[in-house]
């Protein structure tokens, strides 16, 4: 599969403090990259999305960055809260489908 | 208000027998998909359909079948040929294939 793994990587951030959670892709063909968030037990939520004739763009507290020479993509999140702790997927699409990376867990520390 | 029912959210089937997950939108959309999570790990896509009467393989199909009679529905089922069934069922859709999925809440099926 593509987007198996054994662990999920874990970042842990300061609440208030920016998160940075970072996602490699593999296919230099991918054209529309979007970034989910996924409560425990609950189906992944947009929550940016981002083409690849672009390398920036910003949301409300959220901005992704796209790298397309190392195939990197970013979601920065601002002054992070409790309420952003989840587990967040990169997502690219190529042609119909739409392919998950591995994910990253937010772990908030009060 | 429109979006993406799955239903049940949680399932107990015995070893052995088929069991079909329903998955609705009334969000007009095109495209419909199923992905399958299992503890700690990311989406695997099973089946997806771009339109009415249409569908394709994804990556782990095996065990599994689809159907796209109507716009609006992509039902799955996991047939007894799918040697681990116990995961966590994901539908989602898209208005097209340059769009965003949207997901339903999921549907937890355990096996015994």
């Amino acid at each position: 599969g593509e987007s198996v793994g054994l662990h999920l990587p874990t970042l842990s951030v300061q609440e208030g403090d920016n998160s940075i959670i970072n996602c490699a892709y593999s296919n230099s063909a991918s054209d529309y990259f979007i970034w989910y968030k996924q409560e425990s037990g609950k189906g992944p939520q947009f929550i940016i999305d981002i083409r690849s004739n672009m390398d920036k763009r910003q949301g409300q507290r959220v901005t992704v960055l796209l790298n397309k020479t190392v195939k990197h993509l970013s979601l920065q999140i601002a002054a992070t809260q409790p309420g952003d702790s989840a587990v967040y997927f990169c997502a690219e699409r190529r042609g119909d489908k739409i392919i998950f990376g591995k994910g990253t867990r937010l772990h908030i520390l009060p | 208000d429109g979006g993406i029912t799955q239903s049940p959210k949680y399932l107990f089937r015995k070893e052995g027998q088929n069991v079909t997950l329903s998955c609705e939108q009334n969000l007009n959309h095109d495209a419909m998909y199923w992905y399958r999570q299992d503890p700690g790990q990311g989406l695997r896509l099973i089946y997806y359909s771009q339109i009415v009467n249409d569908f394709q393989k994804g990556d782990i199909a095996e065990g599994y079948s689809v159907s796209r009679e109507k716009k609006e529905s992509f039902p799955l089922t996991v047939t007894s040929a799918q040697k681990n069934p116990t995961a966590f069922y994901l539908c989602a859709s898209s208005r097209s294939q340059e769009t965003e999925a949207f997901f339903g809440q999921g549907t937890r099926l355990t096996v015994v």
